[in-house]
């Protein structure tokens, strides 16, 4: 089925790995982006991506590295993972970067940093 | 980004309509007003979008104020799968296609 495709669905780090959160869509969405769901603090924006090899902060940058070389790809890569860091992880998808469109979010993924 | 005010939590019997309200005083011109849903353990759902006229689809309605001051999601007949926590979201043209969660309505559905 058409979507937003996130692996893996459950992690668990310590403290100082560094791992990669895998999305891929096949809507051939120019726009992509990562965020987090911490209990209590809504979603939060990490890094977008306006098409292949544009890339931009969002809000909570820190800590994170993206790429974007093809369309379909987006993964999020944890430098040196910390306990702060531990979240649900959630990538989205939409045609364009405009007001007019709607997001497909993935499932997430769901991380722990011990 | 605008602000948008909803109810904390809502309360609906299985197979009856359900009015989810959104105040959004501040809203610009430009500013569509977006609809997610998050189901338990689920990533957020697109819902329905609009700027200035009602709008249907096959999940939703789209009440919109004439002034653009509050807005209504309106599910025709509730279904325990509906029950999820809603978010009412303005998007303008210069959010860099952020998308801004509040803490949104948390709507129960009794069978």
């Amino acid at each position: 089925n058409a979507g937003v495709t996130q692996t893996p669905k459950f992690q668990v780090l310590k403290t100082g790995q560094s791992m990669t959160l895998q999305c891929a869509q096949d809507m051939n969405h120019e726009y992509m982006s990562w965020y987090r769901q911490d209990p209590g603090m809504g979603l939060r924006l990490i890094h977008y991506s306006v098409g292949a090899g544009i890339t931009d902060q969002g809000e909570v940058p820190n800590g994170y590295n993206v790429s974007r070389s093809t369309t379909e790809d987006f993964p999020l890569r944890l430098l040196s993972a910390a306990p702060s860091q531990t979240s649900v992880y959630f990538c989205a998808s939409s045609p364009f970067r405009g007001p007019n469109y709607g997001y497909t979010f993935g499932s997430g993924t769901r991380l722990t940093v011990v | 980004d605008a602000k948008t005010t909803q109810p904390n939590s809502m309360e609906s019997n299985e197979e009856e309509p359900v009015h989810l309200p959104c105040n959004h005083s501040t809203i610009s011109g430009t500013d569509y007003i977006h609809w997610y849903r998050q189901l338990p353990s689920q990533g957020p759902e697109y819902v329905i979008h609009g700027l200035t006229s009602n709008v249907n689809n096959r999940m939703a309605s789209l009440a919109i104020a004439e002034d653009r001051k509050s807005s209504t999601l309106i599910l025709h007949r509730a279904t325990l799968r509906d029950a999820a926590v809603y978010y009412c979201i303005l998007r303008g043209g210069t959010s860099y296609g952020k998308l801004t969660f509040g803490q949104g309505t948390i709507l129960t559905v009794h069978p």
